[in-house]
């Protein structure tokens, strides 16, 4: 089993659209957990950490759900601009090595 | 945001040859440096976690006389892919951590493109 799981993709939606990205971890000992943005060719960007309460950023939800070891991202009013491969990241103890999710690839489309 | 740099940002070169990718903080101190790939459509894997002043831990899985690392400073870490062959062909990203802070984001390098004929 994977240590970090995404939904497979692609995701093409349109523009305005909601759109939700599910992730799993193996590890039940995991401390820190964030979503991550790639663009094509590019580094990864962190987009948004994620706590056990859930937390917002303007059109972006994170939530935790330790019990499950599920996380989540949502995006409302999906924009152009939001086209990217989103991953899911864990890291395990303070200062310890990040774990990427496979990411998933998301195409907002006019 | 805290900036890291890599260098080169691309690279060809034939098959056999060493290839060396600097990794530098610009405006802050890092202890600690980690080296990915990343194949396409794939997600990083982390190959190594360098230590400033002492050697690399390398995942399982990675040799670490093909991929030597060294971090003589707490600016600059290099990883050098020696005799590369085609498959080694990869994204090799950077990522340092800020020194003695309880501040515990990574923060990546633009990565290297290498590509080996």
């Amino acid at each position: 089993r994977k240590e970090v799981e995404q939904d497979p993709g692609p995701f093409n939606v349109p523009e305005g659209a909601t759109v939700a990205f599910n992730c799993t971890y193996s590890n039940s000992a995991s401390q820190s957990f964030f979503w991550y943005r790639q663009d094509c060719r590019k580094e990864p960007k962190l987009l948004m950490s994620v706590y056990s309460s859930g937390n917002e950023d303007g059109r972006f939800t994170a939530q935790l759900n330790r019990a499950s070891q599920y996380i989540s991202l949502l995006i409302r009013d999906s924009k152009l601009s939001d086209s990217a491969t989103y991953l899911c990241v864990v890291r395990v103890n303070q200062g310890g090595k990040l774990i990427f999710g496979q990411g998933t690839e998301l195409s907002v489309k006019p | 945001g805290a900036v890291v740099s890599q260098h080169p940002s691309r690279v060809i070169c034939k098959s056999g040859t060493s290839v060396k990718i600097e990794c530098r903080s610009l405006d802050f101190q890092a202890t600690t440096m980690f080296w990915y790939r990343q194949f396409p459509k794939k997600s990083l894997m982390l190959m190594a976690t360098s230590n400033e002043g002492s050697k690399a831990t390398y995942e399982q899985g990675v040799e670490k006389d093909k991929f030597l690392i060294n971090h003589a400073s707490l600016t600059l870490s290099t990883l050098t892919v020696t005799s590369a062959h085609p498959e080694d062909s990869s994204f090799y990203i950077c990522s340092a951590k800020v020194r003695a802070s309880s501040y515990n984001e990574q923060f990546f390098g633009p990565g290297t493109r290498l590509t080996v004929l």
